[in-house]
């Protein structure tokens, strides 16, 4: 069965750093999203992105979060300069329609030091 | 605005027996969709069980079923014949679905299931 990948699985930097996080949604979903969980807390919504556009941001996703679908397979979530509070585990999710469920990755996780 | 409600942050349940994970939702969108999802201790967020608001009848998949009561805005997800490898966070999710675009999903704040012997 097709799957979310993201790569890396983990990743350490040092704040003020700019993390790339990278995914490669299946291959014929339109929708894709990223959403992040600090450890032990629930999970939360960034940025929803269609048709080469971001449909939906949260507060959360502020002027330091960008993202990407520089080549029609990879979805790429940037932080420019990351900060302590950036420490968490991010997934990326992709679906074909939107009364199909959300197929995510088995996440990234970061850590801010 | 859409919100989804877990009260239970921890369930015990005995191996074999069935178990009863609770979730409310609220929405003043009349077409939403509700989804649970499982997350172990690896991390991955592993897709269980979709409810549309107009499906007339409780999603089932094995031995996962989707108690709906639309009235009362719940969405129970049963869990029957419970394993050992059942134990793992469970997160109650919804998406409104008139919003024209890629709509996102809210979470709850999940229920940690264990099993035990």
């Amino acid at each position: 069965e097709p799957e979310v990948t993201q790569t890396p699985s983990h990743q350490v930097t040092q704040m003020g750093q700019e993390v790339i996080l990278r995914c490669v949604p299946i291959s014929n979903h339109l929708y894709f999203y990223w959403y992040r969980q600090i450890l032990g807390q629930k999970v939360e919504f960034l940025v929803s992105f269609y048709n080469n556009e971001i449909s939906e941001k949260s507060e959360i996703f502020d002027d330091q979060f960008s993202v990407e679908r520089p080549d029609g397979s990879n979805f790429t979530l940037k932080i420019r300069s990351t900060k302590l509070e950036d420490s968490a585990m991010y997934f990326c999710a992709s679906e074909r329609g939107q009364i199909s469920p959300l197929h995510f990755g088995n996440g990234t996780r970061l850590t801010v030091t | 605005a859409q919100k989804i409600t877990q009260t239970q942050p921890g369930m015990f349940v005995q191996e074999k027996e069935a178990v009863t994970l609770d979730c409310t939702y609220d929405t003043s969108d009349p077409s939403y969709g509700l989804f649970w999802y499982k997350q172990p201790s690896s991390g991955e967020m592993i897709f269980l069980i979709y409810q549309g608001s107009y499906d007339q009848q409780n999603a089932t998949e094995g031995r996962y079923s989707l108690n709906f009561q639309k009235a009362r805005k719940s969405a129970n997800l049963v869990i029957s014949a419970s394993q050992l490898g059942d134990s793992a966070m469970y997160f109650c999710a919804m998406r409104e679905l008139n919003t024209g675009t890629a709509s996102k999903l809210t979470f709850g704040t999940g229920t940690r299931l264990q099993v035990t012997l």
